[in-house]
């Protein structure tokens, strides 16, 4: 079946600009996570949606960033007034929800600002 | 709060050469641990995890509570190996994954 897909897969924006990075997650899965993985900081956790509960936001670095998750599918992460320390590769991964399950991972999107 | 650390950001070794790559962790429970492995241009990817107890393409990993560590372990490297590993912890069902900031492998041949 189709894996983890995020869109886009490139994008290149000026600095001050708003976002969207898209994750659609493998079907049924009720957990979503968001990383963002930068050079030589390894994957930094952002944020974890589990099926109806309060999502945990913990991993957020500022108030700039947010996301959705929209029917227990489909999730959007959005950077609102971009600054150059955003660039990074933003990673989506999804699971069972089912105890300590394996995660699978999108391919990321890469994001610039210039 | 949870934390997990690979202290080498390299590893470098021969081929045929045992390789240990490191992985601590802070937590004082009872968690799951993964490692998880990214190979040139490919999705990032589950390696085994704790649970399992299972060896993946000649590699191991146990737990050790006392030194809180998840070392992971394969007695010769392949070149295939060369790849970005991440270590990494879940602490309860239902809850985040915390990643290290990974080590990079380099199989020289």
């Amino acid at each position: 079946g189709a894996g983890v897909s995020q869109s886009p897969s490139n994008k290149v924006t000026e600095k001050g600009k708003d976002v969207e990075l898209r994750c659609d997650p493998i079907s049924g899965h009720t957990a979503l996570y968001w990383y963002r993985q930068s050079l030589g900081q390894g994957l930094e956790f952002l944020i974890y949606f589990q099926g109806n509960s309060a999502p945990d936001k913990s991993g957020l670095p500022s108030d700039r960033f947010s996301a959705e998750r929209t029917g227990g599918s489909v999730s959007t992460l959005t950077i609102q007034r971009t600054q150059q320390e955003d660039s990074a590769v933003y990673l989506c991964a999804s699971s069972s929800g089912v105890g300590t399950d394996t995660q699978y991972f999108g391919p990321g999107t890469r994001l610039t600002v210039l | 709060a949870q934390r997990v650390t690979q202290p080498e950001k390299l590893l470098s070794v021969f081929k045929g050469a045992p390789v240990e790559l490191k992985c601590n962790y802070s937590y004082s429970g009872s968690p799951e641990l993964f490692w998880y492995v990214q190979y040139s241009r490919q999705r990032l990817q589950l390696l085994l995890r704790h649970i399992s107890r299972e060896s993946i393409k000649g590699f191991t990993a146990d737990l050790n509570k006392g030194e809180t560590s998840f070392h992971l372990k394969k007695p010769f490297a392949q070149e295939e190996d060369s790849a970005m590993y991440y270590c990494a912890l879940q602490y309860s069902s239902a809850s985040k994954i915390i990643f290290g900031s990974g080590t990079r492998l380099s199989i020289r041949p």
